[in-house]
């Protein structure tokens, strides 16, 4: 299958400092990439599509200012926990769509644990 | 309309034994299904997708049932080993579109 890196896996940061996130596709290009946010023992919540070129498309409640995202290029996307807060500690998971056929494959990256203190 | 709905969501099976964890859907332009395992601290991976012109899909121990009338399909785990001990999330999309619908997810158990 297709490679999704996600850096750092890990970050510890104190309230009020920004946090980046970044994901990339490491044998496909992704004009789409997806940002996920998971809560212990719950599904993942999708918070925004990274778009390539353009603005990201934000899920319903998600607060566009307070997650920024840049798809800078074809196989990169980055999310920036701006002004985090304890509230924010969560996993972010990233994922691209390959397209194999007429359907799209989602891959997932390994996740990054955020902890804000 | 969009919900997929899993269940169970927990489940605990003995070495050897056979793991089904069911999802269903409402939304009849969903054509593709597919299931992810996830490890604690990992991202999800792929596991195995079906799309509904065959009503069964098997590789592996890991095998994908469909019922297109109603709207309900399956992944059944044979010879379950402790190493399958994850969660299992199943997820449904359509033909082109790139975003996916995931359910509740089941945290799976296999006791030794």
């Amino acid at each position: 299958g297709a490679v999704v890196s996600q850096h750092p896996s890990r970050v510890i940061c104190k309230s009020g400092t920004s946090v980046k996130i970044e994901c990339r596709s490491l044998d496909f290009q992704a004009t789409t990439m997806f940002w996920y946010r998971q809560f212990p023992k719950q599904s993942l919540m999708l918070m925004a599509t990274s778009n390539e070129g353009s603005k990201a498309t934000y899920e319903q409640g998600v607060e566009k200012d307070k997650f920024l995202i840049n798809h800078a290029s074809l196989t990169l996307s980055t999310l920036t926990v701006t002004s985090a807060h304890p509230e924010d500690s969560s996993f972010y998971i990233c994922s691209a769509p390959r397209l194999a056929g007429t359907y799209n494959e989602q891959f997932f990256g390994p996740g990054t644990r955020l902890t804000v203190l | 309309q969009q919900q997929v709905k899993q269940s169970p969501q927990s489940l605990i099976v003995q070495k050897g034994g056979i793991s089904i964890i069911n999802c269903a859907y409402e939304n009849t332009a969903f054509d593709y299904f597919p299931w992810y395992q996830q490890f604690p601290g990992k991202g999800p991976a792929l596991l195995i997708a079906i799309r509904p012109d065959v009503s069964e899909k098997k590789e592996g121990r890991f095998t994908i049932s469909f019922n297109k009338s109603a709207k309900q399909f399956s992944l059944h785990i044979m010879d379950s080993q402790p190493g399958d001990s994850a969660t299992y999330f199943c997820a449904a999309s359509m033909q082109g579109a790139q975003k996916l619908v995931f359910g509740q997810g089941t945290r799976l158990t296999i006791n030794p």
